[in-house]
């Protein structure tokens, strides 16, 4: 089973600053099979990357996914207050299970 | 595409219930359906996976408890779940994997508790 690390566990930042997550995982993963979720209370998981890089549909390019093998990052550039969420990473393919991180709490004070 | 679940409702440990997830735009037995859940105030795990062909795929947590099948008439997929057990507890969500994106239903609370 391939382990996903999340870090850091908890983000406070300010409106306009940007936001760093990283995503390890135990083992290389496709990067065709690496996704970034926002979490949002009562609300089921947003995809927002796919593929490690690329944005879903209408997710605006403050959020940059990249990365390979076994180290992944989320950038949120230019923060604002609706980006307060959790954020998970996922891998995924042919071969399960599969796996998501443990989640990075995001709070914009 | 849309993704509908129902069927969670409040259970006794070692009950049995089934989740009903209900797609529309598109036909379910042309992709990868997976189960999702998340423990209340906790994070996502993955519960099973059923692919086109019918072969299906389950976390160790749920192995020989839990069933996917699905309806093709109806377009339904379904999470047959038995003896649950407290840990059982979350939100259900179901999926769609298309290729490298997934969909997501709003999901289903599942309660387990005597």
């Amino acid at each position: 089973e391939i382990v996903l690390t999340q870090s850091p566990g908890t983000l406070s930042l300010s409106p306009g600053e940007r936001a760093t997550l990283s995503c390890r995982a135990s083992q290389s993963v496709s990067s065709r099979f690496l996704a970034w979720y926002q979490q949002k209370p009562g609300q089921a998981p947003s995809l927002l990357i796919y593929a490690a890089s690329t944005r879903a549909t209408g997710i605006p390019d403050r959020f940059t996914g990249s990365g390979s093998g076994t180290d992944f990052t989320l950038i949120i550039s230019r923060l604002e207050p609706e980006d307060s969420a959790v954020y998970y990473c996922q891998q995924y393919g042919s071969s399960p299970p599969i796996t998501f991180g443990q989640g990075t709490r995001l709070e914009i004070k | 595409v849309n993704l509908v679940e129902s069927g969670g409702v409040s259970v006794q440990p070692g009950g049995s219930l089934r989740l009903s997830c209900t797609a529309s735009g598109f036909i379910i037995s042309s992709h990868w359906m997976h189960w999702v859940r998340q423990a209340p105030g906790k994070g996502l795990e993955w519960v099973s996976r059923l692919n086109n062909d019918g072969s299906t795929f389950y976390a160790e947590s749920v192995e020989g408890r839990f069933t996917t099948s699905r309806d093709d008439a109806k377009n339904t997929l379904y999470l047959h779940m038995n003896n649950l057990r407290a840990e059982d507890t979350a939100t259900y969500y179901c999926a769609r994997e298309d290729w490298e994106v997934w969909d997501w239903g709003q999901g289903t609370l599942v309660a387990v508790s005597s």
